[in-house]
């Protein structure tokens, strides 16, 4: 069966640290993959989404970048935090066909301080 | 651009009431519709996905339905359970990826 691993789990960083979230999918090959940011009170935000190795689509200019190294491997990474990077971040993966399910890793709870 | 909406945001109810969640969207192009749940501080899970060509859909206590030409889908919940209290989003996938509602959070009291 399929699987979906996103570390950490939480996490406090430092406006203006590094970041560095990755995501993997086990039992399955060349998924779409997807970056979402979920911030308190609002709806949950794509910030990227992948259909391939080294393809990345960016829907919202920010200061964080996504790459996809290997077919089940996503990283969101940023140079410099800011606060406003604060939030839920959830990477999922779909199967490319007509149904075209999406199913969701467990979240990583970013505070930047 | 495609927008999600979900009434009510939130919902409280007694435990066994049958009720109905509710999802518009914007654009009727789309492929697919998923209704999600999520706990506090969890990760989405997937209840129901149904394809455009689709009317509903059903598993267990939960029946979805979607009425692609007016823009709607309701989530249906027989016999509430304490533990169907969850946050319930509605997404839906056209020519970009999946675009969410805000959610419905439900509260189900013994």
């Amino acid at each position: 069966s399929q699987t979906i691993h996103q570390w950490p789990a939480t996490l406090v960083q430092p406006v203006g640290s590094p970041l560095s979230l990755e995501c993997t999918v086990e039992g399955t090959s060349n998924p779409n993959l997807y970056w979402y940011r979920q911030a308190a009170g609002r709806g949950l935000q794509l910030l990227f989404y992948s259909v391939g190795i080294g393809q990345i689509s960016s829907e919202v200019p920010q200061n964080l970048s996504a790459s996809r190294p290997q077919d089940r491997q996503f990283i969101l990474s940023s140079k410099k935090l800011l606060l406003s990077d604060s939030g839920f971040y959830l990477c999922a993966w779909s199967v490319r066909g007509v149904r075209d399910e999406a199913f969701f890793g467990q979240g990583t709870r970013l505070t930047v301080v | 651009k495609q927008e999600v909406t979900q009434i009510p945001a939130a919902l409280s109810v007694p435990e066994g009431e049958n009720l109905v969640l509710n999802c518009s969207f914007t654009d009727s192009a789309i492929y697919n519709l998923q209704w999600f749940r999520q706990d506090p501080g969890k990760g989405l899970t997937s209840l129901l996905l149904i394809q455009s060509s689709q009317r509903e859909q059903t598993s267990g206590r939960l029946n979805a339905s979607l009425d692609k030409s007016s823009g709607r889908s309701t989530l249906y919940i027989a016999a509430s359970q304490p533990g169907d209290s969850a946050t319930y989003l509605c997404a839906v996938r056209g020519n970009t990826p999946l675009v969410f509602g805000k959610g419905t959070r439900l509260s189900v009291i013994a």
